[in-house]
């Protein structure tokens, strides 16, 4: 069964340093979904592509995070500089078509900020 | 936007036992509310959907309940089994700058007890 792959499944940074999170959608999906998952509390969407293109950046905090798409398949989440609220899972999810269908998660990427 | 609330945030039932989580949104143009099980360091998995064309949707043990007029959802689970135990969302989708989005409940810890 296909799978989302995400790396690294665990990051350890001290604030102030740049860490980046990589994902590897379902073969086809043409929608990507990055979310942050505070412990305790359900994902939260901080940016939708479909295919290479951003349709929804709204909750992205723009000064430290980027994420690119580049080639409308696997895609990179950057934060820099790291800040100790940052502390939490990033999530990635892909869909086929992003209307309504389901949203396959991959298994998370565990980032601690000290 | 659109606004999720899920109760209980913990719950506890015997083994065999019948166990119930509640949602209510509050965009009343919200037409897609899945639910999702999170394991311990996994990613949510997708168990279960439903459309608001439909009241209810049922799979083996699972089930989920729309009421379109109160604005609430819920998930029922018989026959409750140790693997049950997890943490499950409730999620709704609402048309967010012209593209779906799904806003997630906060969550309820689920505990069987043998």
């Amino acid at each position: 069964e296909a799978e989302v792959a995400q790396s690294p499944r665990y990051k350890i940074t001290e604030k102030s340093q740049a860490v980046a999170f990589w994902c590897d959608p379902i073969s086809g999906h043409a929608t990507l979904y990055w979310y942050r998952q505070i412990l305790g509390q359900g994902p939260e969407l901080l940016v939708q592509f479909q295919d290479e293109s951003v349709v929804d950046d709204s909750q992205l905090p723009k000064d430290r995070f980027s994420a690119e798409r580049l080639k409308g398949v696997d895609s990179t989440l950057k934060i820099q500089p790291a800040e100790l609220g940052d502390s939490a899972m990033y999530l990635c999810a892909s869909s086929l078509t992003g209307n309504t269908d389901t949203q396959y998660f991959g298994p998370g990427t565990r980032l601690t900020v000290l | 936007g659109e606004n999720v609330e899920q109760h209980p945030s913990t719950l506890s039932v015997q083994e065999g036992d019948s166990a119930v989580i509640k949602c209510t949104y509050s965009d009343s143009a919200s037409n897609y509310f899945p639910w999702y099980k999170q394991e311990l360091g996994k990613g949510p998995q997708l168990i279960i959907d439903i459309r608001s064309n439909v009241g209810e949707k049922k799979d083996q043990r699972i089930a989920v309940t729309l009421n379109k007029t109160a604005k609430h959802f819920s998930l029922h689970i018989t026959e409750t089994q140790p693997e049950d135990s997890a943490v499950y969302f409730c999620a709704a989708s609402s048309i967010n700058f012209g593209n779906e989005k799904l806003t997630f409940g906060t969550g309820t810890r689920l505990t069987i007890i043998p």
